[in-house]
């Protein structure tokens, strides 16, 4: 599986969107981006995930650049409830998620 | 309640005595795991189960036993448990797919071992 980087911590204000990058120059062609995030306590949440083409879903869009070897989440609308720690997981079918140390996004009223 | 439920949600024990925490997950999802949650850490795959009948170790099985008679169930048993087994133990299931592995998480069983 590709090794994902993110930044340790961030930053946003209530209302606007929160953009968490997240780069896996050593992707292959058939592994998927995943994203998952953790509440404080809770069991991690699935997020969204993409092979080649953006996504987008209720909770999120997941931008993946044409060259694949970088993502960014976007949250458009954060809210306090939104802090938590999200992971970007490179993923391949059949192996198992690994999960990385994540960023730890702080939402700010 | 349909969904992953985990027992005990908190658990103290000594060092040597035999602990197993319960998994139960109501959507019959073929695949389950086991993961540890260190403080201020990732988590790590113990164990996982792709049937019932059918596991396989993850990245840190060792101390760890598993089970899986029913495909609703998957106990995770310390058979002595050390002080470096003090964790977040979070449950898990999935259907895997081709490119899939949405997996459900449980709400986790904090063990801390004296």
């Amino acid at each position: 599986d590709a090794k994902t980087t993110q930044p340790t911590s961030m930053d946003c204000a209530e209302g606007r969107a929160a953009n968490l990058p997240c780069n896996h120059s050593t992707i292959s062609g058939n592994e998927y981006v995943y994203w998952y995030r953790q509440i404080h306590s809770q069991g991690p949440q699935y997020i969204i995930h993409g092979l080649k083409n953006n996504e987008t879903n209720e909770m999120a869009s997941l931008i993946i650049t044409e060259d694949r070897k970088s993502s960014t989440l976007i949250l458009p609308h954060a809210t306090l409830r939104d802090t938590a720690v999200y992971y970007c997981i490179g993923y391949f079918a059949g192996n198992m998620l690994t999960f990385g140390g994540g960023t730890r996004l702080m939402v700010k009223p | 309640d349909a969904g992953i439920t985990q027992s005990p949600r908190y658990k103290i024990t000594e060092t040597g005595r035999q602990v197993t925490l319960m998994c139960h997950q109501t959507w019959s999802h073929s695949y389950m795991f086991w993961y540890r949650q260190d403080l201020g850490h990732g988590l790590r795959l113990i164990y996982y189960s792709a049937a019932a009948d059918i596991t396989d170790k993850g990245e840190v099985p060792d101390g760890y036993v598993v089970s899986r008679s029913k495909t609703e169930n998957f106990p995770l048993t310390l058979e002595s448990a050390t002080r470096s087994q003090t964790s977040v133990y979070f449950c898990a299931s999935s259907e895997l797919g081709q490119g899939a592995n949405e997996q459900y998480f449980g709400p986790g069983t904090r063990l801390t071992v004296t």
